[in-house]
């Protein structure tokens, strides 16, 4: 069964700080994506990034930057000079095919990690 | 309008009710989800339709009935609910590929559900 880990439950930083949020999957697949979603307040999942298990490239768009280990099975987020609009909800999800007609993924979330960010 | 939009977007109800809420995606995508979250708990999937067939049911009690009439749009019947299912219930939809692979999942706003 697939499974993702989020061990932060919450995270509180000072505005400009850099903060990294932590992600760490298991599946039997050997083709997988990985992704981050952004859930403000209002609630709606915001997509953010997604990574496929055979590129192991760092990814970097603006502040956000994506670090993909398949060694170790993580898949962490960091935020440089973070800002108080980035307070929100992080979710880290592994998506799982559907067999049944060939149709469709199933995401599998973590818990996700609450970041506060401060001024 | 754009995305994924979901109504309503507040819903209080008794345990007798019946209710349905509603999923409209503008993507032009063919696969759509019913998500469930609950207060600490990770989101969890409900069900799944491609091509506007369900093709997965996660063991959902069946006072929830979700109905797909065209890949656009997406509903979920509610009826006799217990307090427990008071959550935010989140539609999504993406493009499933050649292959059956599909990717990102773009979420509608969410209904937040309260049964009282």
């Amino acid at each position: 069964a697939q499974k993702v880990t989020q061990a932060q439950t919450e995270i509180s930083v000072v505005e400009k700080e850099d903060v990294t949020l932590d992600c760490v999957y298991e599946t039997r697949d050997t083709t997988y994506y990985l992704f981050w979603y952004k859930q403000p307040p209002s609630g709606e999942l915001v997509f953010l990034i997604r990574r496929n298990s055979f590129d192991e490239q760092n990814e970097i768009s603006g502040r956000y930057s994506w670090n993909f280990q398949k060694s170790t099975s993580s898949f962490n987020f960091t935020i440089t000079a973070s800002q108080v609009v980035d307070s929100a909800v992080y979710f880290c999800a592994l998506s799982e095919k559907l067999e049944l007609t060939g149709g469709g993924n199933k995401l599998t979330f973590g818990t996700g990690t609450q970041l506060k960010v401060e001024l | 309008e754009t995305g994924v939009t979901q109504t309503p977007r507040h819903l209080v109800m008794g345990m007798t009710n019946k209710k349905s809420l509603k999923c409209e995606q503008h993507l032009g995508h063919n696969a759509m989800y019913w998500y469930k979250q609950s207060a600490k708990k990770p989101l969890e999937l409900m069900f799944v339709y491609n091509f506007k067939e369900q093709t997965e049911n996660n063991s959902v009690p069946s006072r929830f009935s979700p109905e797909c009439p065209n890949s656009s749009h997406l509903f979920l019947h509610l009826h006799t609910l217990q307090p427990e299912d008071s959550a935010l219930y989140l539609c999504a939809s993406s493009q499933v590929r050649v292959g059956g692979n599909s990717y990102e999942q773009y979420f509608g706003p969410g209904t937040r559900l309260t049964v009282t």
